[in-house]
């Protein structure tokens, strides 16, 4: 147990919608961060949050949106939501020194129909 | 730009045997963090370990050890006497921004699948 929680664990839901990941990093933690895993693209890096400011972007779409709360959980916003979307979401979470090792969340499982 | 590649997609071995993983990085930093992670079938990110790119010493834990060589910007990782339960998928990762002195994303490679049959 990494001690970092990600709900829901599956989703499934419609082309068109709209959907709200949540993640609760481990105590202490000050930085989240938010992976894309998927068959043909990997893991890839959305976009990272340090003390609920926003750090560092990666290949985000425009239709997702993700924010840090003063509590330190942090909810990533998928909308418009496409067939290609359906991936697992990771959240991880670190301290937020530098080089320090990220621990993940056991992921929520995207399904776009 | 930072980049991981792991060459080897599938491996399959037969427990007991010795496996090598392969991990070559490329980075423009001078500091910077290496690090192997777990996936197995049941999904989650397992953090194996880190290693920073002023300490070349090889690592060993148990049946893993790891063999970071500067001059080729390899970073490998060996199970020795493969057992079932290593069956999983093995991820290379290398952090960036650290001279920026923030805490960094990681940038992985496409992974190695590993499969351990009796």
């Amino acid at each position: 147990d990494s001690g970092v929680t990600q709900t829901p664990k599956h989703l499934i839901t419609a082309t068109g919608q709209r959907v709200t990941l949540r993640c609760s990093p481990r105590s202490g933690d000050l930085s989240v961060y938010w992976y894309q895993q998927s068959l043909d693209q990997g893991l890839q890096f959305l976009i990272q949050y340090y003390n609920g400011e926003e750090r560092a972007k990666g290949n985000i779409l425009e239709r997702f949106s993700a924010q840090q709360f003063p509590d330190l959980h942090s909810e990533l916003n998928l909308s418009s939501l496409e067939l290609g979307d359906s991936a697992l979401y990771f959240c991880a979470s670190s301290v937020g020194t530098v080089g320090g090792e990220l621990f993940f969340g056991e992921g929520s499982r995207l399904t776009v129909l | 730009a930072q980049k991981v590649t792991q060459a080897q997609t599938e491996i399959s071995v037969v427990e007991k045997e010795d496996v090598t993983l392969d991990c070559v990085y490329e980075t423009r930093d001078t500091t910077y963090y290496l690090f192997w992670y777990k996936q197995p079938p049941s999904g989650e990110l397992v953090f194996l370990i880190r290693r920073n790119s002023f300490d070349e010493q090889n690592e060993i834990s148990g049946r893993y050890s790891w063999n970071f060589q500067k001059s080729t910007s390899s970073f490998n990782f060996t199970i020795t006497a493969s057992q079932v339960v290593d069956s999983a998928v093995y991820f290379c990762a290398l952090s960036e921004g650290i001279n920026t002195g923030t805490a960094s994303k990681l940038t992985f490679g496409t992974g190695t699948r590993l499969q351990v049959t009796l």
